[in-house]
């Protein structure tokens, strides 16, 4: 069981353009989500987490405006990369927990590598 | 705040032993353990809830001194399919899951 679900796995897409990455939870349900950016060999980075029904907590540095979060149900979050550049070529990771398990893992799904052209 | 992790990659043979340390500057809630291989997404280890608590799985296990702010990996007796990079995530109380810097692990023949 908790499986998440990440769609797409890759996408390549041109300056300037928007790209939707959907991140599911597929047998739990997960107020909270979060979205994690890793660059090559370096650490995952949080950048914001997800709440259902409710505005999205970015961390610092990250602009609310370019990373569009919308987590409209209990087992849906998208994460909207608006005007994509290059420098935001990445590997982006959902990972969710378990509504009301506060201490249980975070379960991620396989991540989607933007790269942006 | 980040926490730290040490040592930040470390080759061994199949059979050898590894320690991998995390430790934070902020009072600690939980402390997870990840691994994750090259282009696949971080795959969960273990939890570790309680000050003083140990627990494994196989040849895996982990230690959590709460006094100390600090946790360490164990793997003994280490296997090819060990390798990767492994991550820990520390908690303080209701606070989203931060992640160390990871420490590289390769094992060779």
């Amino acid at each position: 069981g908790a499986v998440v679900s990440q769609h797409p796995s890759w996408v390549i897409c041109k300056s300037g353009t928007s790209v939707k990455i959907e991140c599911r939870s597929l047998d739990f349900q997960a107020t909270t989500m979060f979205w994690y950016r890793q660059f090559p060999k370096q650490s995952l980075m949080l950048m914001a987490t997800s709440n259902e029904g409710s505005k999205a907590t970015y961390e610092q540095g990250v602009e609310k405006d370019k990373f569009l979060i919308n987590h409209a149900s209990l087992t849906l979050s998208t994460l909207t990369v608006t005007s994509a550049h290059p420098e935001d070529s990445s590997f982006y990771i959902c990972s969710a927990r378990r509504t009301g398990w506060d201490n249980s893992p975070l379960h991620f799904g396989n991540g989607t590598r933007l790269t942006v052209t | 705040q980040q926490p730290v992790q040490s040592p930040q990659a470390v080759i061994l043979r199949e059979g050898e032993d590894a320690v991998i340390n995390c430790s934070s500057s902020k009072a600690l809630y939980s402390v997870h353990w990840y691994r994750q291989k090259h282009g696949e997404a971080p795959v969960f280890l273990m939890i570790l809830l309680k000050g003083g608590e140990q627990k494994g799985h196989d040849k895996i296990s982990a230690s959590f001194n709460e006094k100390k702010q600090q946790s360490s990996l164990y793997l003994t007796a280490s296997q090819l399919s060990y390798s990767g990079t492994y991550f820990c995530g520390t908690q303080g109380g209701n606070t989203p899951l931060v992640f160390g810097k990871g420490t590289r692990l390769s094992v060779i023949a």
